[in-house]
Formats: structure tokens, sequence, C-alpha cells
């Protein structure tokens, strides 16, 4: 079993769309988790963290975390083809080391 | 966040040599880190680069390979040696400010060993 998985894409969505990404994590012992873009030939950025159950948002992003089901999603709402990317999770223990998922591809069709 | 910097940006490098791959960040950071992305997939972390002391490798990844410099806060580096075409990668240095959980990552080194 993976440490991190993603659900499988590409995901194509339509501009103005919901776009809804999901991951899940095989130790119940992680305590941060952590959703990065990563453009075509570019670095990953980080755009979303959260630590505790439940939502946090910023701007068209809500990130979602469930420990008992060892589940985290990210969600961007009013798509725009510049959110075209690969979307990576990852996931940290209680020491330094990142985890990440394969990524999900996601193409916003204008 | 840190602005990172990593130099080369690209390069191409014939079988047998050795590239030695620089980053460096604007602030003083505790804890560095090296990763690789090869074509298509996700991120697997080589080491962790340790100021004042030797990195400390992941499972599958050897010093003699992947030797480690750390010689600041600020600056590391990471020689990929005697490549081969298998090294063919993008190579990234991240960096955890100090708070202990984010990490940001530099622009990367693109490999490609022919």
């Amino acid at each position: 079993q993976k440490e991190v998985e993603q659900n499988s894409g590409p995901l194509s969505v339509p501009e103005g769309a919901i776009a809804s990404l999901n991951c899940t994590y095989s130790d119940r012992g992680s305590q941060s988790f952590f959703w990065y873009r990563q453009y075509s030939g570019k670095s990953p950025e980080l755009i979303m963290s959260i630590y505790s159950n439940g939502d946090k948002e910023d701007g068209r992003f809500t990130a979602q975390l469930n420990k008992a089901s060892q589940y985290v999603s990210l969600l961007i709402r009013d798509s725009q083809p510049s959110d075209s990317a690969t979307y990576l999770c990852a996931v940290k223990k209680d020491d330094y080391k990142l985890s990440f998922g394969a990524g999900t591809t996601v193409t916003v069709r204008a | 966040s840190a602005v990172i910097s990593q130099k080369p940006s690209r390069d191409i490098c014939q079988r047998g040599t050795s590239l030695t791959i620089q980053c460096q960040v604007d602030s003083q950071v505790t804890m560095m880190f090296w990763y690789r992305q090869q074509p298509g997939q996700s991120l697997t972390l080589i080491a962790t680069a340790n100021q004042g002391s030797e990195a400390t490798y992941e499972s599958g990844f050897v010093i003699d390979k992947f030797p480690i410099s750390r010689p600041n806060l600020t600056f590391s580096t990471l020689t990929v040696s005697n490549m081969s075409p298998e090294d063919s990668s993008i190579y990234l240095c991240s960096v955890d400010p100090g708070h202990g959980v984010e990490q940001y990552f530099g622009p990367g080194t693109r490999l490609t060993v022919t």
C-alpha cells in the first residue's frame, strides 16, 4: 500500500466548475497535510496546508481533512484555465519528511 | 516563505561524469532537502542536508552516488556522480524556513544524461 494515494487523473473540468481532488494516506500518525500545484516544467508551489479536521478555505481553494477516514481533499471553485496543472498531495508524519502522492493532472476547458 | 535559487537550471551531461547542483536560500534555514522527480513521476526524497553533519539519506540513495554538502545555513550542494541515463531527472531542493512544518521548493535543475 502506498503511503499517499491520489485519485487517478487526468481530471477535465469546464471553466467555472468545481474541481474535486482526493487523497488518502496510510499512516494514522500523520500530522500535517499539504497541497502543491505544479505547472508543467516548473517546481511545486505550496497552495494549501491543513492540520486539523474540517475545512480550510483560501480564496477559491478549500482543503478538507478527515483524520478518522485518513482522507484529505482539495476543491477548486470557479475553475479557471490558469488552474490547469498537476496537484500533489503531501503528508507529513511526526518527523520532518514529506511523502508525496503521484499527483492528479487537472485541465480546465475554456 | 524563503527565496530559493538553484544552479544550473538545466544541463546535459555525458554518461560517467558528475554534476554538482547548488541551492542558495535568501535566509538562514535549519532544514534543507533534496528531491528527485523522474519524468512523469512524483517527488522522491533523496536526503536531508544537515548543517555541520553528514546528510541523512533515504532508502535507495547512497552517499557515494549523491554526496551532499551543507557548509552553512543558507547553502547546500548535491552531486550526482558517475551518471547514467537513469539519472535523467529534475533535482529539487526544498527548505523548511524554521517552523518545522511547511516546505518550499527551489526552481529545480533539469538533468539529461546522454
